[in-house]
């Protein structure tokens, strides 16, 4: 079956880096997606990757490489704000997206 | 006021009711989804269109049925719902242009008795 793999949670102290990492099994490949999701809200669309290479958008970055095995969203300079549950999701060969059960960020003080 | 719109937010029912929940946008997107959400779980997909003409079973679609009234409107159907039908559900859109940037309604979360 197909499956997406991220750590259930994650801690980290405000004003640091963190790495979220994904890794999924699916039939085919059409892009990787993540998503914030703060708690009792929806999903919202951060960023995508389909081709090798790093996207960058203000303090989020996330990087694919495929052929080495990494996939990760960084977040810099972290803000109590971004305390919320981080979605991975893969587009398969039929462009349906599988998501990851998502990862929970805690940021302390 | 937000671009996809759910409601109920949020519905207590009882086993063997019926329940539908009601999906609005002013995207202008042409493909809606619904999908539930449970804890410990991924996003599960439960039935999506393409256009009006276009209905499409997902990933567990079974006890769900769904309506497609127009571009803008797509309601999910609980024909008699069951405990297990107990999470919290969303609606979403996508521009058929674009390759998978979904756009979220607020969610409605559904308690079966």
């Amino acid at each position: 079956g197909q499956n997406i793999d991220q750590p259930t949670e994650m801690t980290a102290t405000e004003g640091a880096i963190v790495q979220i990492n994904c890794t999924y099994q699916t039939s085919g490949f059409n892009g990787l997606f993540w998503y914030q999701q703060h708690a009792g809200e929806a999903p919202t669309f951060l960023s995508y990757n389909v081709l090798d290479g790093l996207e960058e958008k203000g303090r989020f970055s996330s990087f694919l490489s495929r052929s080495k095995g990494y996939r990760y969203l960084l977040l810099k300079e972290l803000q109590m704000k971004d305390s919320a549950s981080y979605l991975c999701a893969v587009m398969d060969s039929n462009y349906q997206l599988i998501w990851g059960a998502g990862t929970k960020l805690i940021i302390k003080p | 006021d937000a671009d996809v719109t759910q409601t109920p937010r949020n519905r207590i029912t009882k086993t063997g009711k019926r329940i539908m929940l009601e999906c609005s946008q002013t995207k202008g997107h042409d493909r809606m989804y619904w999908y539930r959400q449970d804890p410990g779980l991924g996003l599960r997909l439960i039935y999506y269109s393409f256009d009006v003409k276009d209905i499409n079973k997902g990933e567990i679609s079974d006890g769900y049925s769904v309506s497609r009234q127009a571009q803008a409107k797509f309601s999910l159907s609980l024909e008699s719902a069951i405990p297990n039908q107990t999470a919290l559900y969303f609606c979403a859109t996508s521009d058929a242009r674009d390759t998978g940037e979904l756009f979220f309604g607020e969610g409605s979360r559904l308690t079966v008795l």
